[in-house]
């Protein structure tokens, strides 16, 4: 069966520096798309990054990038230089072949102190 | 710029009423699904329906439907409220995931409270 597994509820981290949430996943298929996205207060769901579990390279976006360890079956999203407005719910979220839902995790809440 | 619009922001409803949850996508997307938002828990699956007429449970379902009748529409249907479904209901649609990024996007939310 499908699961993520975020095991940091909150995190906190002072502006401008990095910040590593965690994510573990399981599935037996070998075709799978890892996800994460940024809930603010607000609470629409914002698409940050993508990582494909053929590709070879971690893939980056900006400040964020995915630390993906397949044989670990790990896959850290990193913040760079954080800023106040990354204050929100994170949540990683994977798709596999063996159906088209999405699974969720449930989720990591990052404060960013000035 | 792409769209998934839910008809309401905030929700509040009677027990026993039967309410009506409406999800439309302009993005022509096979895929939508109805997921439930708790804290602690995260996105629980309530439905999901890959093409039009066809759905499929997902892991809570009890209590509730869904109808699609266009491709573009997904209906969440509490048949009869209850205290317990207070919560965040968010709709989300994709592709058809065929191994490449597919990512679900998603509306803006309804916070349902039922007294």
């Amino acid at each position: 069966a499908q699961k993520i597994t975020q095991t940091q509820p909150g995190m906190f981290v002072q502006e401008k520096e990095a910040v590593t949430l965690d994510c573990t996943y399981d599935t037996s298929d070998p075709s799978y798309g890892l996800f994460w996205y940024k809930q603010p207060s607000s609470g629409e769901m914002i698409f940050l990054i993508y990582q494909g579990s053929y590709d070879q390279q971690n893939a980056t976006e900006g400040r964020y990038s995915l630390n993906f360890q397949k044989a670990r079956k790990s896959a850290n999203l990193v913040i760079s230089a954080s800023q106040l407005g990354d204050s929100a719910m994170y949540f990683c979220a994977m798709r596999d072949g063996y159906g088209q839902n999405f699974v969720f995790g449930p989720g990591t809440r990052l404060s960013v102190l000035p | 710029d792409v769209k998934v619009t839910q008809s309401s922001r905030y929700l509040v409803k009677r027990t026993g009423e039967k309410v009506f949850l409406e999800c439309v996508q302009d993005m022509d997307h096979e895929n939508m699904f109805w997921y439930r938002q708790d804290p602690g828990l995260g996105l629980r699956l309530i439905y999901f329906s890959y093409d039009v007429k066809m759905k499929e449970k997902g892991d809570i379902p009890e209590g509730y439907s869904v109808s699609r009748e266009k491709k573009e529409r997904f209906s969440l249907i509490l048949e009869s409220a209850s205290t317990n479904q207070t919560s965040m209901y968010l709709c989300a649609s994709s592709p058809v995931h065929r191994g490449s990024n597919t990512e679900a996007f998603f509306g803006q939310g309804t916070r349902l409270t039922v007294v």
